[in-house]
């Protein structure tokens, strides 16, 4: 397997446009993570879906930001419209059953918005 | 409500020095307690788990509820040991398994 797949590995964007992150889990994990991480504050579990349905979004920022998981090996977040104050490293991770075992993360998505 | 503390930001230390980086977390249930860490420009990858007592690379972490701590620790640290560390505590209410993380410790190891 060749681990959580993210992409881009990097995005430069301008303020005010429409951002898209995808993720593609570990097959066989039902567990899949976004992860925002910046230096100021480390890493935010952003939402967390389980067999596909969300089951925590408390860390979503604003409207601005949405996530899908339309089926079990693919996963988007979009940011729109994009503000400076986004830029950051953007993790997805997945997990099997519930994280027990721990999570497998991908490489990241570093965003910059300008 | 639960919480992660990582008290130190940054932890210098010399090559073949011992090495504790300092959890400490405040949950009502009973804890899951993992150590992860990130390599420069690397993903992030799970170093420890407190259920499986494991050492790895030569860390170990005891899990003390007294202290409610969950200290990493290494005996003789090494170069290539140099790296973001993070402490995570593992939610559980119904459903909602997530992890609550700290907000890491920077490990230098100097030559």
């Amino acid at each position: 397997d060749a681990g959580v797949i993210q992409s881009p590995r990097h995005e430069v964007t301008e303020m005010g446009q429409e951002v898209t992150l995808r993720c593609k889990p570990i097959s066989g994990h039902n567990s899949l993570f976004w992860y925002r991480q910046t230096m100021m504050r480390g890493l935010e579990l952003l939402i967390y879906f389980n067999n596909n349905v969300p089951i925590d979004d408390s860390g979503m920022p604003e409207d601005r930001f949405s996530a899908k998981m339309p089926n079990a090996s693919f996963s988007t977040l979009k940011i729109q419209p994009s503000e400076p104050r986004d830029s950051a490293v953007y993790f997805c991770a997945s997990s099997f059953g519930q994280g027990g075992y721990g999570y497998t993360f991908g490489s990241g998505t570093r965003l910059t918005v300008v | 409500a639960q919480r992660v503390t990582q008290p130190e930001k940054l932890l210098s230390v010399f090559k073949g020095a011992p090495v504790e980086l300092k959890c400490n977390y405040s949950y009502s249930g009973s804890p899951e307690l993992f150590w992860y860490v990130q390599y420069s420009r690397q993903r992030l990858q799970l170093l420890l788990r407190h259920i499986s007592r494991e050492s790895i690379k030569g860390f170990t972490a005891d899990l003390n509820k007294g202290e409610t701590s969950f200290h990493l620790k290494k005996p003789f640290a090494q170069e290539e040991d140099s790296a973001m560390y993070y402490c995570a505590l593992r939610f559980n209410a119904g459903n909602n398994r997530k992890l609550i993380w700290g907000l890491g410790t920077s490990l230098a190891v100097n030559p």
